[in-house]
């Protein structure tokens, strides 16, 4: 299996912008996980869905994030607009039945927002 | 509120070294506990996983414990080498969330 994978890996955008970050989980795993990592904070969950459905998005900082998880081999996690405080590495990641399994993660996408 | 500590920060060792990373956790209403490897620049990579009726787990020269009761995890790793270096983060999981650790960032040297 080619493992979770994310797109893009790195991204530059100037503060004000769209970034809309995407998501292909493990085939067959039926719970997708956002994460954003940074040194101050480190690993936050932003939301978790269960069968293509939001279960949990209590992580989401603001309305200017918004996550959609329209089938079960593809999510996007958007931000609108942008800021620089967004900066950070979001990571994806999938397990077989939620957190109680092990979770696999992509290798991140690296945001910077000037 | 589920905290999770990771000690210490940062460790450095000369190869052939075992070593103990330690994690604590204030609520022991878990359903598993998690230990991942983070290289620069990529993602997680899950090492482990303890449920919370398990004691331990070996993988080759690592060997992760639980004590739910007191709140704590180790990760031993046996005869360590450069290719250890990395960020060692725990993960505990209760409910929907799973929660992280700081991190141990390890260096083991040539």
């Amino acid at each position: 299996d080619a493992g979770v994978i994310q797109s893009p890996r790195h991204e530059v955008t100037e503060m004000g912008q769209e970034v809309t970050l995407r998501c292909k989980p493990i085939s067959g795993h039926n719970s997708l996980f956002w994460y954003r990592q940074t040194m101050m904070r480190g690993l936050e969950l932003l939301i978790y869905f269960n069968n293509n459905v939001p279960i949990d998005d209590s992580g989401m900082p603001e309305d200017r994030f918004s996550a959609k998880m329209p089938n079960a081999s593809f999510s996007t996690l958007k931000i609108q607009p942008s800021e620089p405080r967004d900066s950070a590495v979001y990571f994806c990641a999938s397990s077989l039945a939620g957190a109680g399994d092990t979770i696999y993660f992509g290798e991140g996408s690296w945001l910077t927002v000037v | 509120k589920q905290e999770v500590t990771q000690i210490p920060a940062a460790l450095s060792v000369p190869e052939g070294e075992n070593l103990v990373l330690n994690c604590s956790f204030t609520d022991s209403a878990i359903y598993n506990l998690q230990w991942f490897r983070q290289d620069p620049g990529k993602g997680l990579t899950s090492l482990l996983l303890i449920q919370s009726s398990q004691r331990e787990q070996t993988s080759g020269r690592l060997n992760a414990s639980l004590d739910k009761s007191s709140g704590r995890s180790t990760l031993y790793i046996a005869a360590s080498q450069p290719g250890d270096s990395a960020t060692y983060l725990c993960a505990v999981s209760g409910g929907f969330k799973t929660i992280f650790g700081a991190g141990t960032r390890l260096f083991v040297k040539a």
